[in-house]
């Protein structure tokens, strides 16, 4: 059975710095992999898709890595931004015999400090 | 704007009420989705559509019900056998299983 981790819950970093998100994943074998971004109460946006087959995707300030042999993928943020601040989650694709879903971890929730 | 709407953004419910929560999307998408989300944890799938007049339970099914008659509409009944309903509800679509979901701005459902 599918299981996503993300570490830490919780990050509270001062605007400019760069950070590390992190995923982990227990089942290698996935389709894909997506990062989104929740502001509070609100739905969640799509940040990055990485495929498979992709080692890494970038938009912008965020960079997105992923290594399927360790069942790991990060967020790169450079020089953050107060705008930042939010929930960070990851989601994994699985195709199963039900045609397939997203698995999500519990998220990181980042805070950065002007 | 293509996207995703959901009503209403908030709804309670009585003690033995069945609530309804819209989902409408005019992306042409063929996928739906319906995600609970409580706090400190992910998101968990309650149902699944994969196109018109079919749906599939994900992991959470027991006490919801949904539809998929036309291709826009994705509604969710959260039943009087939800015994724990309150909670953010989540609704996304996609074009297909398998590519990038989008999501509506989520319905807060409690309990009076």
């Amino acid at each position: 059975k599918q299981e996503v981790t993300q570490i830490p819950a919780a990050l509270s970093v001062p605007e400019g710095e760069n950070l590390v998100l992190n995923c982990s994943f227990t089942d290698s074998a996935i389709y894909n992999l997506q990062w989104f971004r929740q502001d509070p109460g609100k739905g969640l946006t799509s940040l990055l898709l990485i495929q498979s087959s992709q080692r890494e995707q970038t938009s912008g300030r965020l960079n997105a890595s992923l290594d399927k042999s360790s069942g790991r993928s990060t967020l790169y943020i450079a020089a953050s931004q107060p705008g930042d601040s939010a929930t960070y989650l990851c989601a994994v694709y699985n195709f199963n015999n039900q045609g397939g879903k997203l698995i999500f971890g519990q998220g990181t929730e980042l805070s950065v400090k002007p | 704007d293509g996207g995703i709407t959901q009503s209403p953004k908030y709804l309670f419910r009585k003690e033995g009420q069945n609530v309804t929560l819209s989902c409408e999307q005019n992306l042409n998408h063929d996928a739906m989705y319906w995600y609970r989300q409580d706090p400190g944890q992910g998101l968990r799938l309650i149902y699944y559509s994969q196109i018109v007049n079919d749906f599939q339970k994900g992991d959470i099914a027991e006490g919801y019900s949904v539809s998929r008659e036309k291709k826009e509409s994705f509604p969710l009944t959260v039943t009087s056998a939800q015994k724990n309903p309150t909670a953010f509800y989540l609704c996304a679509s996609s074009m297909t299983a398998g590519q990038p979901q989008h999501f509506g701005d989520g319905t807060r459902l409690s309990i009076l």
